[in-house]
């Protein structure tokens, strides 16, 4: 079974401060691992993805397959970012690509 | 930049209703899905769409369910008989490929009364 555990319901930081919002995974096979975001009255997006490894609006995120985690990190956070985030996991390879989500983080980013 | 679409934005009906929800993908996608969102819960994969069949559903998507392509634009999810439980944010996504990315759309947040 896939399982994506995200500890905090909410964050709340002051700009300019570091931000990491916690992912962990549970899944017996290869996982693909996502980032989403959805901000105040928009639909969710797609922030990043572990397969390529890119810096996205200042965000990073990389896949610890000892821990099994995707924790997203930045290290300024700006107004802007406050917004509900998801992780999200799907399985590599196969017929089928359903994503299974966390619960999702509310990050408030305080001026 | 073209992005799904979904309608309505919001439907209230009253329990054991049939209610149809409509998405739009993205004109060259070739896989759809539906998700839902209880409030305060995750998001839920409940079925993906492909080549005019259904490929995979989840538990959740049991016999009141349906899904259609009627035509070359729209995917329609069905509830034929809705219950108090039903009630929840329902989001369309679709890909134009099995491992790129599925681009959401807005959602509906259907109430069940």
């Amino acid at each position: 079974a896939q399982r994506v555990t995200q500890p905090e319901k909410l964050l709340s930081v002051f700009k300019g401060a570091p931000v990491e919002l916690k992912c962990n995974y549970s899944y017996s096979g290869s996982p693909e691992l996502f980032w989403y975001v959805q901000y105040s009255r928009q639909r969710l997006q797609l922030l990043l993805r572990h397969i390529s490894r890119e810096s996205i609006k200042g965000f990073t995120a990389d896949l610890n397959k000892g821990e099994t985690s995707f924790h997203l990190k930045k290290p300024f956070a700006q107004e802007e970012d406050s917004a509900m985030y998801y992780c999200a996991l799907r399985r590599s390879g196969g017929s089928n690509y359903k994503l299974t989500f966390g619960k999702g983080t509310l990050l408030t980013v305080n001026p | 930049e073209p992005e799904v679409t979904q309608t309505p934005s919001h439907q209230v009906t009253q329990m054991g209703q049939e209610v149809i929800l409509r998405c739009v993908p993205i004109s060259n996608h070739l896989y759809f899905y539906w998700y839902r969102q209880i409030l305060g819960q995750k998001v839920e994969f409940l079925v993906s769409f492909y080549n005019n069949e259904i490929s995979e559903k989840s538990e959740i998507f049991d016999d009141q369910f349906s899904v259609e392509r009627p035509d070359g634009s729209n995917f329609t999810l069905k509830i034929r008989s809705t219950k108090l439980e039903d009630s929840a944010m329902y989001f369309c996504a679709s890909s134009d490929g099995l491992p790129n990315e599925q681009f959401f759309g807005p959602g509906t947040r259907l109430t069940v009364l």
